[in-house]
């Protein structure tokens, strides 16, 4: 079964505490991406990465890190540095192609801090 | 930098009667302009996409036009039933893998 994988769903972490949400895809593809949704301001873009061992800053970099050590998997770490960390995390994927493709979502992860 | 502007931010529509949302972009490069509904707690997924080099594509009660010259793309929906609420983004791509989201638009279609 094909797809984009993010886990956990929910995450609750304490202040001060660094936190890795997790993204995995089978698709082949070759670029991810990490979005950032908080009530009525869209998707806004954290990191891309169009290749392994690649990747570059979005709109809202501060704050976070990412890798890619291998083509299936982007994970995101949300550092103590991000001031209000509260939201839905969104990854995606898409093939590389130059004329535009189809970014596929994961399920999100909710995260908390308490 | 590269923007894109989403209106309206809400939307109530009679069930039956038309919706259209607008979008507008700030880069003339942009190339590739896809729309995703989100559902209630669920992930986006695509609706339909429309390239620069085509003015309007439809798929059974949606289409999407675009105007190069205005830098601008809407949405259209018709028919609307319940199934159709949800909140829907426009985005516009380079062709660089960067997808540059609207803030979206919730609609509500009232039975």
């Amino acid at each position: 079964d094909g797809g984009i994988t993010q886990s956990p769903k929910y995450l609750f972490r304490k202040e001060g505490q660094n936190v890795t949400l997790s993204c995995e895809q089978n698709l082949n593809h070759d670029a991810m991406y990490w979005y950032r949704q908080d009530p009525g301001q869209g998707l806004r873009l954290i990191y891309y990465s169009q290749i392994v061992n690649d990747f570059q800053k979005g709109d809202i970099a501060e704050g976070y890190s990412v890798s890619r050590e291998k083509k299936e998997s982007f994970p995101l770490t949300v550092t103590s540095a991000q001031k209000n960390p509260t939201a839905f995390y969104l990854c995606a994927s898409s093939r590389k192609t130059g004329a535009g493709t189809e970014a596929f979502f994961g399920q999100g992860t909710r995260l908390t801090v308490v | 930098g590269e923007n894109v502007e989403q209106h309206p931010s809400t939307l109530s529509v009679q069930e039956g009667d038309s919706a259209v949302i607008k979008c507008t972009y700030s880069d003339s490069a942009s190339n590739y302009f896809p729309w995703y509904k989100q559902e209630l707690g669920k992930r986006p997924q695509l609706i339909i996409d429309i390239r620069s080099n085509v003015g309007e594509k439809k798929d059974q009660r949606i289409a999407v036009t675009l105007n190069k010259t205005a830098k601008h793309f809407s949405l259209h929906i018709t028919e609307t039933q319940p199934e159709d609420s949800a909140v829907y983004f426009c985005a516009a791509s380079l062709g660089t893998y960067k997808y540059i989201f609207g803030t979206g638009t919730r609609l509500k279609v009232l039975a």
